[in-house]
């Protein structure tokens, strides 16, 4: 069975600031994993994703990710927080093998302060 | 333009009287999937369908039901909606179902059972 552990409920950090949203996952198998967004009352839009090429991963807005073998994780982070970051941050695994659908963590509320 | 379109964004439905909430997809994807997301908390998978093919997950109650008339549209049909069933509701879809394949959410549908 595949999981994900995210670490820390909810980070505040300052405008500007270094954004780090920790993910570790546990999987059998090679894992594929996401970083996904949801601000309030909206669906989940993905941010990026590994799927067994480069261990940096970048995606949008700024948000960059390094799947990390020997640590289990794939922590997310931005140099630089702005306001329009605040938002609720999923990590989820996915399987190398198999028509699995993808296990998200419980999520990171991100709070950006002025 | 919106690919994955949730119909209606907000739902008040009474308790114990049947509801349906509909999703419908541009993308021509062949996995649709059902979510219920409760305050606060990861997404969880309710069932998913690949093509007609329909997969319950194991803890999804009887209450809950789904159809797939088309590959473009699906239903999640709530026959006796209880106070504990008050969520929101993510629609999503990918193109196959395997884990490194990119799932596109809905909005979702917040439902309020009164």
């Amino acid at each position: 069975a595949q999981s994900v552990t995210q670490l820390g409920s909810h980070v505040s950090v300052s405008e500007g600031a270094l954004v780090l949203l920790r993910c570790n996952y546990s999987s059998s198998v090679p894992p594929y994993l996401f970083w996904y967004v949801q601000y309030p009352n909206q669906g989940l839009q993905l941010l990026l994703k590994y799927t067994s090429a480069a261990t940096l991963v970048k995606g949008i807005n700024g948000f960059e990710a390094e799947f990390k073998k020997s640590e289990t994780s794939f922590h997310l982070t931005k140099p630089s927080a702005h306001m329009s970051d605040a938002a609720e941050y999923f990590c989820a695994v996915g399987s190398s093998s198999g028509n699995t659908p993808l296990v998200f963590g419980k999520g990171t509320r991100l709070s950006v302060i002025a | 333009d919106a690919m994955v379109i949730q119909n209606p964004r907000y739902q008040v439905t009474q308790f114990g009287k049947p509801v349906t909430l509909s999703c419908s997809q541009t993308l021509n994807h062949n996995v649709m999937y059902w979510y219920q997301q409760k305050s606060s908390q990861a997404p969880k998978l309710l069932f998913h369908y690949y093509d007609k093919d329909f997969n319950n997950e194991a803890d999804t109650p009887d209450n809950f039901q789904s159809r797939r008339p088309n590959t473009s549209f699906c239903f999640l049909d709530i026959r006796s909606p209880g106070l504990g069933d008050a969520a929101m509701y993510l629609c999503a879809t990918s193109r196959e179902g395997t884990a490194n394949t990119e799932a596109f959410f809905g909005q979702g549908t917040r439902l309020t059972v009164v």
